[in-house]
């Protein structure tokens, strides 16, 4: 069974800090991690990775896939109170996108 | 471009009724997914649709069912529902159905609908 996990599961930092949020998975035929910012109730798409090694930017945001170890990691940093969402990963394998169950950021001014 | 729109935002009901619930994908996209996401749980895939078919379906029972129209807008239905159906419904949307190829796998979300059983 295709599983997802994604640690820690909430985390609490104060502004201006890093955090490395974790994405371990085990799926049959990997495609592809979607990592997703959930503030409210609408997840937004924030990188897809589909080859090892190669880091996806977006300002403070950055991701990198290991397919190797199976996992992934989102960094953020200097943090800001407006970083605080729910971060999920998702990863397509056979089956339709399975989602971990997020980590929950605070981010403290 | 409008993005996925999905109604009602909240409803509440009563054990043993039976609900349902709409999404309009962004224009052009023709495969909608439906996912429940609770606390404990996090998203589950409920069901994929792709031109009126059902192409995918998650491990839920048969009280929750869902179709799609010419327009590729959706519906899901939960029948008899209980406690647990409590959640957060979102829908989503991409051009392709999930699987053909990377590129497909960017799926679009509404805003959920927020479902409390009594």
């Amino acid at each position: 069974e295709d599983k997802v996990v994604q640690s820690p599961l909430s985390l609490v930092v104060h502004e201006g800090d890093t955090v490395t949020l974790n994405c371990s998975y085990e799926v049959t035929n990997f495609r592809s991690l979607l990592w997703y910012k959930q503030e409210k109730k609408a997840p937004t798409f924030l990188f897809m990775l589909t080859s090892s090694g190669i880091e996806k930017k977006s300002g403070r945001l950055s991701s990198i896939l290991d397919k190797k170890e199976l996992f992934s990691i989102l960094n953020i940093t200097a943090t800001q109170t407006g970083d605080s969402a729910i971060y999920l990963c998702a990863v397509g394998g056979n089956t339709p996108l399975v989602f971990g169950k997020g980590t929950r950021l605070s981010v403290i001014a | 471009k409008a993005g996925v729109t999905q109604t009602p935002r909240y409803l509440i009901k009563t054990r043993g009724q039976q609900v349902t619930l709409s999404c309009s994908p962004i224009s052009g996209h023709r495969s909608v997914s439906w996912y429940q996401q609770t606390p404990g749980q996090g998203l589950q895939f409920l069901f994929e649709y792709f031109s009126e078919t059902q192409r995918n379906k998650g491990n839920f029972p048969g009280r929750f069912s869902g179709r799609q129209f010419s327009n590729s807008r959706s519906e899901m239905n939960v029948s008899t529902l209980e406690l647990g159906d409590s959640a957060l419904y979102l829908c989503a949307s991409s051009l392709y159905p999930m699987g053909r190829s990377n590129l497909n796998e960017k799926l679009f979300f509404g805003s959920g609908t927020q479902l409390s059983v009594l």
